[in-house]
């Protein structure tokens, strides 16, 4: 079946970077847009960016413009996110999830599968 | 970025109970618009997308309507299974931004 399935948690001190991975299973990796969207703690849904895992494009969203970054690797089927200058304020439960088809440029379609989140936290 | 305000930010109902949740935008998104259920410990999951189009697999009586800058989700008969926070979230343009949930609690 369709599935991602995330690393595990992570503890960081403020200051350092945090990569999460998230590996795609039971569909073609390439075929679907993958999203990230974040969590704090008692908190709502928070939209980070956009990886086209084709090509390997990004988009962010201004607020971590200059501290995130998304990979993938094709031959494992796997994208990661990562964050650097960790503050307290990026403790999160951080969520990979796929979009729409990335043929017909399908950005805007909804979120169908969501991963298991991975917990952030940030602490010195 | 478009901003969505959802209300009410949490409702109490009995089992069988119609609820209603509200979502507007900012500006206008057509029918770009989806809701989301996350329960308790859980990674959100999709119910309805295009307004109105349930997700397979959700039971009917979770419904969607609306367009421009106005939505609503409606449970028409409140099940205990139902205890839950509801998003919704424009899709119209980027960053495809989330409203701030409703909880939906079972009296």
């Amino acid at each position: 079946q369709v599935q991602l399935v995330q690393s595990g948690a992570e503890v960081k001190k403020p200051g350092a970077s945090v990569k999460v991975s998230c590996k795609a299973s039971g569909y073609t990796f390439t075929t679907f847009y993958f999203h990230w969207v974040r969590q704090a703690p008692g908190q709502g849904l928070e939209y980070m960016g956009i990886i086209n895992p084709s090509f390997g494009s990004t988009t962010y969203t201004q607020k971590f413009q200059v501290r995130v970054t998304m990979t993938r690797d094709t031959s494992t089927t796997t994208v990661y996110m990562e964050l650097s200058s960790l503050t307290s304020e990026d403790t999160a439960v951080y969520y990979c999830v796929r979009g729409g088809s990335v043929v017909g440029t399908r950005r805007n379609d909804p979120f169908d599968i969501w991963g298991q989140g991975t917990v952030v936290t940030v602490s010195s | 970025d478009i901003q969505m305000t959802q209300s009410p930010s949490s409702v109490s109902a009995s089992v069988g109970d119609r609820v209603t949740i509200t979502c507007r935008a900012s500006q206008g998104i057509s029918s770009w618009l989806a809701w989301y259920q996350q329960k308790p410990g859980k990674a959100p999951k999709l119910l309805i997308y295009a307004a109105s189009t349930l997700q397979s697999g959700v039971p009917s009586r979770f419904s969607g309507s609306g367009s421009g800058t106005e939505f609503t989700l409606i449970i028409s008969s409140l099940q205990p299974e139902d205890l839950a926070t509801y998003y919704c979230q424009q899709l119209n343009s980027f960053p495809f931004t989330f409203g701030g949930g409703t909880k939906v609690e079972i009296k």
